[in-house]
């Protein structure tokens, strides 16, 4: 078991420009969550999966930001004509829905995205 | 009002020293609460959980949980150089799934 993984580590873009990043939880963790954090911040909730299915999606993400878990695996998060605003470091995270680690969600590295 | 409240700090403990951190939540049906430690520039890590009023420790590290005046802290006995970092105090309501964090305490241990 490798943990979570994210790629990629860092990305910087120039406004208005798409990007993507994945996620790849571990295995066997059916719910996936994406954060977003700034300096100073704590993370901050995003949208979350479980197995393909997008439960939650934040009032706060904007039409630009959508994410995908087609099989229920890995997961993507694409942000369209990325703004300034949107520089932040991007976490994923993946979590059990049974058994004594149910609530614990485990963080992946993180996707550092730059906004020129 | 925030969901998750905690001191920014910093916080600055002697080495060996207990380091006391402090959180307050707004939702009552808040049910799992979680410590998480963060190095600059790296991502959250899982100190500890604690579902149930009380103490829990683990190693140096002990949680406390009052759910009548919503709070949670987290007690560092013999605090080290090595957990100088910001402390993330998280809180989860079952229903939604997803964690409120809290800003963070950065905690700065002086040798």
């Amino acid at each position: 078991d490798t943990g979570v993984s994210q790629d990629p580590r860092h990305k910087i873009t120039k406004r208005g420009q798409n990007v993507t990043f994945r996620c790849d939880p571990i295995s066997e963790h059916n719910r996936l969550y994406w954060y977003r954090q700034t300096l100073g911040q704590g993370p901050e909730f995003l949208t979350y999966f479980q197995n393909e299915a997008q439960l939650e999606k934040s009032r706060l993400l904007s039409d630009r930001f959508s994410a995908e878990r087609p099989k229920g695996s890995f997961s993507t998060l694409e942000i369209q004509r990325t703004e300034q605003g949107d520089s932040a470091m991007y976490l994923c995270a993946s979590s059990e829905t049974s058994g004594s680690n149910a609530d614990t969600q485990y963080f992946g590295p993180g996707t550092r995205l730059t906004v020129l | 009002q925030k969901e998750v409240e905690q001191n920014s700090g910093p916080l600055s403990v002697p080495e060996g020293a207990i380091a006391s951190l402090n959180c307050t939540y707004s939702d009552r049906v808040s049910q799992s609460f979680f410590w998480y430690r963060q190095y600059s520039g790296k991502s959250p890590e899982l100190i500890m959980s604690i579902y149930s009023n009380g103490d829990k420790e683990d190693g140096r590290f002990t949680a406390q949980l009052n759910k009548a005046s919503q709070y949670v802290s987290l007690l560092i006995r013999d605090s080290q150089p090595s957990d100088s970092a910001t402390y993330l105090c998280a809180v989860r309501n079952d229903s939604w799934g997803k964690f409120q964090f809290g800003a963070g305490t950065q905690v700065v241990v002086t040798p």
